[in-house]
């Protein structure tokens, strides 16, 4: 199975301020396909999981542009770039470059 | 709007069974895959299972194999979980997402216990 590893597990950012997660897979999540599926989902407390960015970097619908994802290969990241007090939660990343599907353990981030 | 409403859930005893099921709507249902992504009590994301929009192609993680089955109904526009052989380990909220998870049901709680 493919390990995804994120750090930091917490984060405390200050409101307008950038943060920053990184993820990296034990294996290349890059496809034959040309694609590297690495997503990006956030979990609001009392909230199911909901999708930011699939692709390493490609926003979702009505995601805003403050959040971004770049990365290949094995290291990805997550940037916001100012952040507000909406974006608390927990973050996780996830291969679906094979089955087993898997996520990251997660970074809870919390506004100072 | 698409909507994902998850039910089936409850309190079972440790090698009981349950089917979750998931009402679809607001989407082609019969040409996504549909996947099912557990969380336990104060844990992280489990992905579970997942079946190809005609249900040829089916896939587990490990710890469910030949214990839950994942199925689909097309023509009502639901997805299922048959889940036997319950263990403690399987109390969770279960979560049905479309094919890359792209949008989610508001989940439903299983817990295992005696």
């Amino acid at each position: 199975d493919i390990v995804m590893t994120q750090t930091p597990p917490s984060l405390s950012a200050t409101p307008g301020q950038p943060a920053s997660i990184s993820c990296k897979s034990s294996q290349s999540l890059l496809y034959s396909d040309g694609k590297t599926y690495l997503s990006w989902y956030l979990q609001k407390p009392g909230q199911p999981p909901h999708l930011l960015i699939h692709e390493v970097s490609n926003r979702f619908s009505g995601v805003p542009e403050r959040f971004s994802g770049s990365g290949s290969g094995t290291d990805f990241t997550l940037k916001i770039s100012r952040v507000e007090a909406e974006d608390v939660g927990v973050y996780y990343c996830m291969q679906s470059r094979q089955v087993p599907w898997t996520f990251g353990q997660g970074t809870k981030v919390e506004i100072k | 709007e698409v909507q994902l409403v998850e039910s089936g859930g409850g309190l079972v005893q440790p090698g009981g069974s349950l089917r979750l099921s998931c009402a679809a709507s607001g989407f082609t249902f019969s040409t996504y895959w549909m996947t099912w992504v557990r969380q336990a009590p104060g844990e992280g994301l489990e992905w579970v299972a997942i079946i190809k929009s005609d249900g040829s192609e089916i896939y587990y993680v490990d710890s469910v194999k030949g214990r839950f089955t994942i199925s689909r109904d097309n023509a009502k526009n639901s997805v299922h979980l048959q889940m036997n052989s319950l263990r403690a380990e399987d109390t969770a909220v279960y979560y049905c997402a479309t094919e890359r998870l792209q949008y989610w049901g508001q989940g439903t709680l299983v817990t295992v216990s005696s």
